[in-house]
């Protein structure tokens, strides 16, 4: 499969912070997806990005596809106590989605 | 609206046993497949399908078997379970394009003893 490396691993974080992650993979793609993982759920899509250097946002979540096409980092502003979980990132080769191995988020209110 | 349906919710075997999870969507997805998390690990895929009739291997297949007779149904069967299965089990369906990416069931939570 494809090598990707998700950072950080966790963060702990007060309520109001922002908070940064991101992505990088061992190849070009075309299409980076960043989801969230609640407690005992499913992940659910949070942004979809299709072009290298584009920027999307999604209330206080924004994300952005890396010009070299190799990575992608998701920014959440002013975090609440609902926005911990695992985030992920995902890319798409073929027929298949690869994810990551997750940032799990907690806050602290 | 259901979206994509796994049963069951938990589930604990005896290494050796054999069992099916059971996945549905009622989206008319073309695309599913099923992954499996484990602690660090993120999601790997095991299966997929790009249409009835139609599956193929992921990253970590062996041990594990699918069918797609049906668009709405992908089932995933484990043969002799064994304790290196022990995981959370998501299905997932995508109309199609690759775009949209997934969409997740609530999961299957296996302990193999």
């Amino acid at each position: 499969g494809q090598q990707l490396n998700q950072s950080p691993q966790s963060m702990f974080i007060q309520e109001g912070e922002d908070v940064s992650m991101n992505c990088t993979s061992s190849s070009i793609f075309n299409t980076w997806l960043w989801y969230k993982q609640d407690p005992g759920e499913g992940p659910v899509l949070l942004i979809a990005l299709y072009k290298a250097g584009e920027l999307t946002s999604n209330g206080r979540l924004t994300a952005q596809f890396g010009i070299t096409r190799k990575d992608s980092f998701l920014n959440i502003s002013a975090s609440i106590p609902s926005d911990v979980g695992i985030y992920f990132c995902a890319l798409h080769l073929g027929n298949q989605f690869y994810f990551g191995t997750g940032t799990s988020l907690t806050v602290i209110p | 609206n259901a979206g994509v349906t796994q049963t069951p919710k938990f589930q604990v075997l005896k290494t050796g046993q054999s069992m099916t999870l059971q996945c549905a969507q009622d989206m008319n997805h073309e695309y599913m497949s099923w992954y499996r998390q484990d602690p660090g690990m993120g999601l790997r895929l095991i299966h997929y399908s790009v249409g009835a009739g139609i599956t193929d291997q992921g990253e970590v297949p062996n041990g594990y078997n699918v069918s797609r007779s049906t668009t709405e149904d992908f089932p995933l069967r484990l043969l002799s379970a064994a304790p290196s299965q022990t995981s959370v089990y998501f299905c997932a369906s995508s109309p199609g394009s690759t775009s949209y990416g997934y969409t997740f069931g609530s999961g299957t939570r296996l302990t193999v003893v």
